[in-house]
């Protein structure tokens, strides 16, 4: 199992801040990163998959980066918005025999009006 | 395509009941998985499996058994229900490890 830290656990921003949290992971059987959505009461939504040291991946005002030498990654939120409000999951992917998805604990992110 | 299909959404068991929950999967996916999502604790894996005839143990496997006799099917079975296995369920599937996960809308259930 790749163990994975986020943090913080949780974050309160005002609209229109910009934000990031982290994602660490042990750096050594790494193969990719995935990256999750996850809005109360709805189930997980996928945002990226990383595989490259030095990735970064966007999707609208969100984006991220990977540094596999290290084992992180970076989520940024650019200009946040209430309807940014959700838990967000990475889970290491291992690759090789291990086919496991494991995940984080989360972000738990919430924007204010 | 319908997805990742959860059944039954909600289920009430008595201690010592047992019962299948359900999952099926319409996207020709390898991989499929269970998890329990619990307060504080995330998303947990219960059970995996790579392929059809193959399954193996995530990180909390004690209580459940799954079996994966085709490529769409992966159901998860309690055999002698708990407290401890009130939860909200998620099963997911995935073509392969560089591919992400598509997740059913969950099942949530609750032991007395």
């Amino acid at each position: 199992i790749l163990n994975v830290e986020q943090s913080p656990q949780s974050l309160h921003v005002q609209e229109g801040d910009s934000t990031n949290f982290t994602c660490s992971f042990p750096s050594s059987n790494f193969y990719a990163l995935h990256w999750y959505r996850w809005e109360t009461a709805k189930s997980p939504e996928a945002l990226f998959v990383m595989t490259l040291n030095g990735d970064e991946k966007k999707k609208g005002r969100i984006s991220a980066t990977l540094n596999t030498k290290e084992g992180y990654s970076y989520l940024y939120i650019k200009g946040s918005q209430p309807e940014d409000s959700a838990t967000y999951l990475c889970a290491p992917y291992g690759g090789g025999s291990n086919y496991k998805l494991t995940f984080g604990k989360g972000t738990l992110l919430t924007v204010n009006p | 395509n319908a997805g990742v299909t959860q059944t039954p959404k909600f289920q009430v068991l008595k201690t010592g009941q047992s019962m299948t929950l359900q999952c099926a999967q319409d996207m020709n996916h390898e991989y499929m998985s269970w998890y329990r999502q619990d307060p504080g604790m995330g998303l947990r894996l219960i059970h995996y499996s790579v392929g059809a005839g193959i399954t193996d143990q995530g990180e909390v496997p004690n209580g459940y058994n799954v079996s994966r006799s085709t490529t769409e099917d992966f159901p998860l079975r309690l055999l002698s229900a708990a407290p401890s296995q009130t939860s909200v369920y998620f099963c997911a599937s995935r073509p392969g490890g560089l591919q992400p996960q598509h997740f059913g809308d969950g099942t949530r259930l609750s032991i007395l």
